[in-house]
């Protein structure tokens, strides 16, 4: 079968930083993506890693390694606004086919 | 903005009814798909298109059914709607941005059946 496990929650201070960590298995990987979703919101696209290694927008930067089957999202300066659930997300297949994790919930405290 | 917008945003319905929910692009994106989402779920794929009148099941498309006539509309049905189908249901399409796979979500549906 396939699933993704990433932890339930996770609390943290503002300006400090936080990694949330993702593993997974699955049969056709395509690549791992981070997705951000607000209270009442939908999710919103973060970041994407076909290839091992380490990517960086601002102040996220998302983690690979195929070979342990595992990822984080990496948030620096935490703000009041990144209280938000994160989820990762397995893309599998050439139609771009999204197998979420049950997302990680963000509490940023003052 | 991904020019995904999402009818009705709300509905209470009863069991047994059909149920349709609509999905509109502006983008004129070839993937499209719908997901719903339950608290300790995450998001679950239900059902996904690759083109007019191309679909293809999810993970959880057992009572769903989908149909697409037109690139810019995707439409999800209940045949007859369940109380385990309350949810809130979002549809998203793909992006298409080189190698980067990411999807692009719209505002979502809320769903209840009483």
């Amino acid at each position: 079968g396939q699933s993704l496990e990433q932890p339930s929650e996770v609390t943290a201070v503002e300006g400090a930083i936080v990694q949330i960590n993702c593993t997974y298995q699955t049969s056709g990987f395509y690549g791992l993506s981070w997705y951000q979703q607000h209270d009442g919101g939908a999710p919103t696209f973060l970041s994407y890693n076909a290839l091992d290694g380490l990517e960086e927008t601002g102040r996220f930067s998302s983690f690979l390694s195929r070979s342990d089957s595992y990822g984080y999202l990496l948030l620096q300066e935490l703000q009041m606004k990144d209280s938000a659930s994160y989820f990762c997300a397995v893309t599998r297949g050439s139609q771009g086919n999204l197998i979420f994790g049950k997302g990680t919930k963000l509490s940023v405290k003052p | 903005d991904a020019g995904i917008t999402q009818s009705p945003r709300h509905k209470v319905t009863e069991t047994g009814t059909p149920v349709t929910l609509r999905c509109h692009q502006t983008e004129n994106h070839r993937y499209m798909y719908w997901y719903r989402q339950d608290p300790g779920h995450g998001l679950r794929l239900i059902h996904y298109s690759y083109g007019v009148k191309d679909t293809d099941k999810g993970e959880v498309s057992d009572g769903y059914s989908v149909s697409r006539s037109k690139t810019e509309d995707f439409l999800l049905t209940l045949e007859s709607a369940t109380s385990s189908q309350t949810s809130v249901y979002f549809c998203a399409i793909r992006g298409s941005a080189g190698v980067v796979e990411e999807q692009y979500f719209g505002p979502g549906t809320r769903l209840t059946v009483t």
